[in-house]
């Protein structure tokens, strides 16, 4: 059984740029979340997919976008990068819909300088 | 509003000495609550989850609704204890579920 995969690990961009995260889920799960833990904090959800629409949304801006291809991997998308966007981006897979076990990647730290 | 709170951002046991890592929660629905925990170095993994009424690692949690508590204790913490614990609600969103996270709170076991 294949966990959850993230990439890239680290990323440094400069503000007004545009950033690509990619998560794998893991092996038999539908269902990708999203969350962003800034330094201190517990993690936040931005959004879910399930069957490659999108589920549900956290309160972030429209500038963060999301995708989840057939095969159920996905990425996260955020424009017009921010400081505040300086974080750790966490992916997690789940069979299904509603309250199953969420299991998490690795994450990816994002630089927003 | 939906919530989680670990009032304790650090808490700093001796091996061998029981340990208590709070968590209170608010929502309104019925709660489905866990425990994750991060280890130095290493992605955030589940610890508890309520439904299961486990025992992992010697830890253990009851859930209260009465006072909404979702406490995680231990008899006899032991230096690989030591890590980043989180609390977490499984909220009903959209027909789907998303984790709301308390900050976590700091186990540091010393020998």
């Amino acid at each position: 059984e294949t966990g959850v995969t993230q990439s890239p690990t680290h990323l440094i961009k400069t503000r007004g740029q545009q950033v690509t995260l990619r998560c794998s889920s893991q092996s038999g799960h539908n269902t990708v979340s999203w969350y962003q833990q800034a330094l201190g904090q517990g993690p936040q959800f931005i959004f879910q997919y399930y069957r490659e629409e999108e589920n549900g949304r956290g309160n972030f801006p429209p500038r963060f976008s999301g995708l989840q291809f057939p095969n159920y991997s996905s990425e996260l998308n955020v424009n017009a990068l921010e400081l505040d966007d300086s974080a750790l981006y966490l992916c997690a897979s789940s069979l299904g819909l509603l309250r199953n076990t969420q299991y998490f990647g690795p994450g990816t730290r994002l630089t927003v300088l | 509003a939906q919530r989680v709170t670990q009032p304790e951002k650090l808490l700093s046991v001796f091996k061998g000495a029981p340990v208590e890592l709070k968590c209170n929660y608010s929502y309104s629905g019925s709660p489905e609550l866990f425990w994750y925990v991060q280890y130095s170095r290493q992605r955030l993994q589940l610890l508890l989850r309520h439904i299961s009424r486990e025992s992992i690692k010697g830890f253990t949690a009851d859930l209260n609704k009465g006072e909404t508590s979702f406490h995680l204790k231990k008899p006899f913490a032991q230096e690989e204890d030591s890590a980043m614990y989180y609390c977490a609600l499984s909220a009903i969103y959209n027909q789907g579920g998303k984790l709301i996270f308390g900050q976590g709170t700091e186990l540091s076991v010393k020998p």
